[in-house]
């Protein structure tokens, strides 16, 4: 398996203009999140999907964040306006709640390196 | 509600030295914990988790950890550290399976900052 996979890897923006960022999890995984990590905040969990629908997105600015799962093999992160303050690597990751045992666990993409200038 | 606690926000060693890097965790329930790394402008890799049984834990690495419940720790050690173990180590953890959620919730994470 070629593991999560993000794109873009980084993305430089103007304030004011929308964002997509994309997350294809690992196949067979029913769990699926997104965070945000700043140096100021660390690493928060914004939304998160089981079966493609949205457990918790308390995590998420809703006036400006969404989050999308139109099917199983991916994702979509968008900010809309984008502002200077959205900066900061954006991860997603997958995981099973069936995988019991030695196989729980969260696998992580690479990360999605997001400036608004 | 649950939270982990990463004492040190950085923590230098000497080469070929040990080190301990401590979490503590606060949960009603019982608890998944895992240790991730992060190398520089990196994605986040799972080291070690403790999920029921044996409460020593060993990762990749070399790195190993030990869960306490008593002390409602689970702080990671390696006996000899490498220049290339240089990087952000994040403790994180998740309510049991079976519970309502299944949120990972990380820590505020710690350098270790190997000098030779």
């Amino acid at each position: 398996d070629a593991g999560v996979i993000q794109s873009p890897r980084h993305e430089v923006t103007e304030m004011g203009q929308e964002v997509t960022l994309r997350c294809k999890p690992i196949s067979g995984h029913d769990y699926l999140f997104w965070y945000r990590q700043t140096m100021m905040q660390g690493l928060e969990l914004l939304v998160y999907f089981n079966n493609k629908a949205v457990m918790d997105d308390s995590g998420m600015p809703k006036d400006r964040f969404s989050a999308k799962m139109p099917n199983a093999s991916f994702s979509t992160l968008k900010i809309q306006p984008s502002e200077p303050r959205d900066s900061a690597v954006y991860f997603c990751a997958s995981s099973s709640e069936s995988g019991q045992g030695s196989n729980y666990g969260y696998t992580f993409g690479s990360g999605t390196r997001l400036t608004v200038v | 509600a649950q939270s982990v606690t990463q004492l040190d926000s950085q923590v230098p060693v000497f080469e070929e030295a040990p080190v301990e890097l401590r979490c503590n965790y606060s949960s009603s329930v019982s608890v998944y914990l895992f240790w991730y790394v992060q190398y520089p402008n990196q994605g986040l890799q799972l080291l070690l988790k403790y999920l029921s049984g044996s409460t020593l834990v060993k990762g990749i690495n070399g790195f190993e950890a030990e869960f306490n419940k008593s002390q409602t720790s689970f702080h990671l050690r390696k006996p000899s550290v490498h220049i290339s173990d240089t990087a952000e180590y994040f403790c994180a953890v998740i309510r049991g399976y079976g519970g309502a959620t299944n949120k990972l919730i990380f820590g505020t994470g710690t350098l270790l900052a190997v000098q030779p």
